[in-house]
């Protein structure tokens, strides 16, 4: 089956700054990888995603990037601020089957002011 | 649009009660519902998919006879957990997704039921 990890567990960056959080992934048969973010206590909420055919993604501050041959996947938030801080997962869909997500682990992004 | 709505938020109760969660798609059909348990500070773990009208599919180490699923409807999907015990106190989320058709598509969260079990 799919197996997805994701880095680092733990990001902690000043206002302003950048952060970049990255997964790879298994499964050759993988061609969606939605992007959630979860603030504590409330439910994840998806704030980005990209199919295999695209190689990257921006919707304004947040990006993200795909790599199909190295099967590596990654979510670039710019300027960061305060309310960014929360938890992201990433998750990797096959089609062909029975579309069962396999998620990241989690990063706990940490900005400070 | 895509909203998921999951009732209760909150439960507390005794050992050895059964609780039900509720999780609603408001205003899309979902053919098929995943349910998460969360532990602190953890990642989403499935327990289960259901697809409407078909028994679900439990992920393995998920027992079916302590946590029963119904898929009754492309609304509405209940999860059940039998007997409840302190170890069974966790954070229940369940996520649906309207019907596959070209590429797929995301999930779409409920808020999720903080279960804590005395």
């Amino acid at each position: 089956g799919e197996n997805v990890e994701q880095h680092p567990s733990t990001l902690s960056v000043q206002e302003g700054d950048s952060a970049v959080i990255k997964c790879t992934y298994s499964d050759s048969a993988s061609n969606y990888f939605p992007w959630y973010k979860q603030e504590l206590g409330k439910r994840p909420q998806l704030i980005i995603d990209i199919r295999s055919n695209v190689g990257e993604k921006k919707d304004q501050r947040i990006a993200v990037t795909l790599n199909k041959t190295a099967k590596h996947f990654s979510l670039h938030i710019t300027e960061t601020q305060p309310e960014d801080s929360a938890v992201y997962f990433c998750a990797a869909i096959a089609s062909g089957g029975s579309y069962i997500p396999t998620f990241g682990r989690g990063t706990s992004l940490i900005v400070h002011p | 649009g895509a909203v998921v709505s999951q009732h209760p938020s909150r439960v507390i109760c005794k050992s050895g009660t059964s609780v039900k969660i509720e999780c609603r798609s408001l205003d899309f059909q979902a053919t098929t519902m995943f349910w998460y348990r969360q532990f602190p500070k953890q990642s989403l773990m499935l327990m289960a998919t259901s697809n409407e009208g078909s028994k679900a599919t439990y992920e393995q180490g998920v027992e079916k006879d302590k946590f029963l699923i119904n898929h009754a409807s492309l609304t509405l999907s209940t999860l059940t957990v039998t007997s409840a015990h302190p170890e069974d106190s966790s954070f229940y989320i369940c996520s649906a997704r309207g019907q596959i058709t070209i590429g797929n598509q995301p999930q779409h969260f409920g808020d999720g039921t903080r279960l804590s079990i005395l």
